[in-house]
């Protein structure tokens, strides 16, 4: 699947560092949202963005940062993280208010913090 | 609120057997179901997806999943399983009530053995 793209696909981080994350979605969606997938959890939902607008942040700690420049990239900026925060990060994209309901994934970059 | 169950965190079955992955939602509104699947290293793939009409969906890989709307259930079945169905299944949930957001299940790894 190469609609939805995420990079880097594997990135370690110390606790003071500063990284950020690339999605890139190539499918003409106006939608595009940030999970956390932890093991033995279920997929956690960041944040949602509608037309470049956030609409959602669900309850996400200040140390990630979103960004949305065009419908087409999203950016997760990451700093002063903490180990738990050690998981696959994955972003997906959607038609926004067409009755098209399902989300596309990227391949999700596995962030391991040290 | 909506809620998406799956209660099989692992399902074992030998190559060629039938397999079903049980799913059940809970919602007040119509619901949009999907079943989405993540092979090793990957994002979530969306397998299949009951929007209206037949309750029957079927996927071009041998999947089918039944919309049983008196039972609230979604659940995922193929008749003979490959081992290349190794993976972890996720069922979602979406409607107007979530702002048609999806709400996922916790996963069932399904494990087919030789």
């Amino acid at each position: 699947e190469t609609g939805v793209t995420q990079t880097p696909r594997h990135l370690v981080m110390g606790m003071t560092n500063k990284k950020s994350l690339k999605c890139e979605q190539h499918l003409g969606h106006n939608a595009m949202y940030w999970y956390k997938q932890s093991a033995k959890k279920p997929l956690e939902l960041m944040f949602v963005y509608n037309f470049k607008e956030q609409t959602e942040n669900n309850s996400v700690p200040s140390r990630f940062s979103p960004e949305c420049p065009n419908s087409s990239h999203l950016f997760l900026h990451l700093h002063t993280l903490q180990p738990e925060d050690s998981a696959l990060y994955l972003c997906a994209s959607s038609h926004a208010g067409t009755g098209a309901y399902e989300q596309y994934f990227g391949p999700g970059t596995r962030l391991t913090v040290t | 609120a909506q809620s998406v169950t799956q209660l099989d965190s692992q399902v074992p079955v030998f190559e060629e057997a039938p397999v079903e992955l049980r799913c059940n939602y809970s919602s007040s509104v119509s619901v949009y179901l999907f079943w989405y699947v993540q092979y090793p290293n990957q994002g979530l793939q969306l397998l299949l997806k009951y929007l209206s009409g037949s309750t029957l969906v079927k996927s071009i890989n041998g999947f089918e999943a039944e919309f049983n709307k008196s039972q609230t259930s979604f659940h995922l079945r193929k008749p003979s399983v490959h081992i290349s169905d190794t993976a972890e299944y996720f069922c979602a949930v979406t409607s107007m009530d979530s702002s048609y957001k999806l709400i996922f299940g916790s996963g069932t790894r399904l494990l087919v053995r030789p």
